[in-house]
């Protein structure tokens, strides 16, 4: 089923741990986002890419790192977790920048 | 700064129609998003408007006004499955999406 997955679905994580959150799309989209949902804040993007091969931070990039090796797939690393990185975590691309966005169905994190 | 301003909360009643504001300023502007999204599931989209005036979709309309910085979300015909939240977000002049905390709105029969 074309589409956009994420792996974990949820995940309790030890502080000071490394995590990585996977995302990978089958839709041949050229942008792709990682986004964090809080509870009565919006969507706020963490990182994102236009294309393959490139990578740009958004709002809240600090704690947290991307690559983008291909088209698919674009994980997000954190790379010693702290609790204020709880969250829930969607991944999400698009065609191109200025289409509207598909989302994954969220990986909802909890660091202890 | 940039800023996307919609209520916290709304209570409509099944078979109602029910008008979800949002009031935004952002650093430039290429379009403005509504996106639905259930409890414990991801957003999905429902409307794009680029152009002023109103985008009709079925039951869903959506309504954009550049001057003022106001879009609006139509729901005619509520029905108990319109339970959710809708997201605002507006592209700025970077192609980046700003998004508003999201109008939860429960439906009562």
């Amino acid at each position: 089923i074309a589409g956009i997955t994420q792996a974990p679905t949820s995940q309790i994580l030890a502080a000071g741990r490394r995590m990585t959150l996977r995302c990978t799309q089958d839709m041949r989209h050229n942008a792709m986002y990682w986004y964090r949902q809080d509870l009565g804040l919006g969507l706020r993007l963490i990182h994102y890419s236009n294309t393959a091969g490139t990578t740009g931070k958004g709002e809240v990039p600090d704690g947290y790192s991307v690559s983008r090796a291909n088209t698919d797939d674009f994980p997000l690393t954190l790379a010693s977790a702290v609790p204020s990185q709880t969250s829930v975590y969607f991944c999400a691309s698009s065609p191109q920048g200025n289409t509207e966005a598909f989302f994954g169905q969220g990986t909802r994190l909890t660091v202890v | 700064g940039q800023n996307i301003d919609q209520p916290t909360e709304m209570t409509a009643t099944e078979g109602a129609i029910v008008q979800i504001n949002c009031t935004y300023q952002t650093s430039g502007f290429n379009g403005l998003f509504w996106y639905q999204q259930h409890a414990g599931e991801a957003p999905t989209f429902l409307s794009y408007n680029v152009l002023d005036g109103l985008e009709e979709k079925g039951r869903f309309s959506s309504f954009l006004s550049r001057s003022k910085g106001y879009s609006y979300l139509l729901l005619k015909e509520l029905q108990m499955k319109d339970s959710a939240s809708y997201l605002c977000a507006v592209m700025d002049s970077n192609y980046q999406l700003i998004w508003g905390a999201g109008t939860k709105l429960i439906i009562k029969p």
